[in-house]
């Protein structure tokens, strides 16, 4: 009954440190996505992997790289951590594009 | 451009009154729409998904309607509890951004008891 599974649950990173953010789901589903949540401006899609084998930007890619690992496993590098990284990050998954969506519990990351 | 908002941006009512939570998007080429609950600190569950060819979904005292000419979906909660406080997010999966699932920021709803 796990769902989505995400780790680490927190981070603190030094800025120019770099980090991967892990995401699993068990759900056999072909999408997955990142989203980054910030105070008052919602969820914003930094990448998605539609089916395994590919990869597409979202709304806010830039300072992140994104593997499809396999069907289950998706995950979010930082290569050169910024402050403007600081936010909670958000794994979604779904069986296509066209139903819902399942999340896991959230990456909350600090940048100093 | 997807785009999708939400007003208010947050909400106080006394237990046991109806709502309405409003959601407008601009993509005209709209697959689904869903509504979305998140509790402080948590993830997002799903609570309802309307596909394009449906006009509202109902699940216990939550109903959600959509209306693609105008661009607009209500979420109606029927007589609130305060194990309804959270915030209320809706999400526009569309083919004007190519099936990503674009989302509003959200309304704090907080029911008083």
């Amino acid at each position: 009954n796990a769902g989505v599974t995400q780790t680490p649950k927190f981070q603190v990173l030094k800025t120019g440190q770099s980090m991967t953010l892990q995401c699993a789901q068990d759900m056999n589903h072909n999408s997955m996505y990142w989203y980054r949540q910030d105070p008052g401006m919602g969820l914003r899609l930094i990448y998605y992997s539609a089916s395994e084998g590919t990869t597409d930007k979202g709304e806010v890619p830039n300072g992140y790289n994104v593997s499809r690992l396999n069907k289950r496993e998706f995950s979010l590098r930082l290569e050169s951590a910024a402050p403007s990284q600081t936010s909670v990050y958000f794994c979604a998954s779904t069986r296509t594009a066209l139903e819902k969506l399942f999340f896991g519990s959230g990456t909350q990351l600090s940048v100093l | 451009k997807q785009e999708v908002t939400q007003i208010p941006a947050a909400l106080s009512v006394p237990e046991g009154e109806n709502l309405v939570l409003n959601c407008s998007f601009t993509d005209s080429a709209i697959y689904n729409l869903q509504w979305f609950r998140q509790d402080p600190g948590k993830g997002l569950t799903s609570l309802l998904l309307i596909q394009s060819s449906q006009r509202e979904q109902t699940s216990g005292r939550l109903n959600a309607s959509l209306d693609k000419s105008s661009g607009r979906s209500t979420l109606y909660i029927a007589a609130s509890q305060p194990g309804d406080s959270a915030t209320y997010l809706c999400a526009e999966t569309g083919g004007a951004g190519g099936f990503k699932t674009i989302f509003g920021a959200g309304t704090r709803l907080f029911v008083k008891a």
